[in-house]
């Protein structure tokens, strides 16, 4: 079935690890993006990508980095966590910015 | 810049009352809006938008060019209702969405 996936859905990590956030997409969609999203505040876009090799920073400066190697794949990684990079990320795709569509989100704790 | 605005964080109504969430934008061209909604324990997804001037879930948002406003009508309110309302613009020229902090719609019985 077509979908977009995220994984994992919870993580709670150490200060220092190097994280991956997975998220893959089955339903053809060329464009794909990050939001990272606090309790009670919006949505800010930290990734975008247009496809194969694209990848564009969003509005809001983050310490991540983004690949796209793979149409379906848009992994986001954080070399070191760190406490302030706790949040919910919230990763989406489509075919034009009218309509996205959403994945369950990986909601990060760094200790 | 564009900037998107709901100043409600909270909106409490009992079921059968009308609903109105407020949405602002601030954007120099022709902006496309959006409304994305969020029930409990389900992803963010796509309500409606003004360029399709439809209805959904007996939902309505007329695009307020005067008023820079895009807010969001429901003449009776249901309890499915309950939700999270994202008010988001995407510009002519760029595929992204930005998005305002939400409101918080609860529909008491």
């Amino acid at each position: 079935e077509a979908d977009i996936y995220q994984t994992p859905r919870y993580l709670v990590i150490g200060t220092g690890k190097k994280i991956t956030l997975e998220c893959s997409q089955t339903m053809g969609h060329d464009k794909m993006y990050w939001y990272q999203q606090d309790p009670g505040m919006e949505l800010h876009l930290i990734h975008y990508s247009y496809g194969v090799n694209s990848t564009e920073k969003g509005d809001l400066s983050s310490e991540s980095t983004v690949s796209r190697i793979r149409t379906e794949h848009f992994p986001l990684t954080l070399e070191s966590a760190r406490p302030s990079h706790t949040s919910q990320y919230l990763c989406a795709s489509g075919r034009g910015g009218e309509k996205l569509f959403f994945g369950s989100g990986t909601q990060l704790s760094v200790l | 810049a564009q900037r998107v605005t709901q100043p409600e964080k909270l909106l409490s109504v009992f079921k059968g009352a009308p609903v109105e969430l407020k949405c602002n934008y601030s954007y120099s061209g022709s902006p496309e809006l959006f409304w994305y909604v969020q029930y409990s324990r389900q992803r963010l997804q796509l309500l409606l938008r003004h360029i399709s001037r439809e209805s959904i879930k007996g939902f309505t948002a007329d695009l307020n060019k005067g008023e820079t406003s895009f807010h969001l009508k429901k003449p009776f309110a249901q309890e499915e209702d309950s939700a999270m309302y994202y008010c988001a613009l995407s510009s002519y020229n760029t595929d992204k969405l930005i998005f305002g902090t939400g409101t918080r719609l609860q529909v008491f019985p």
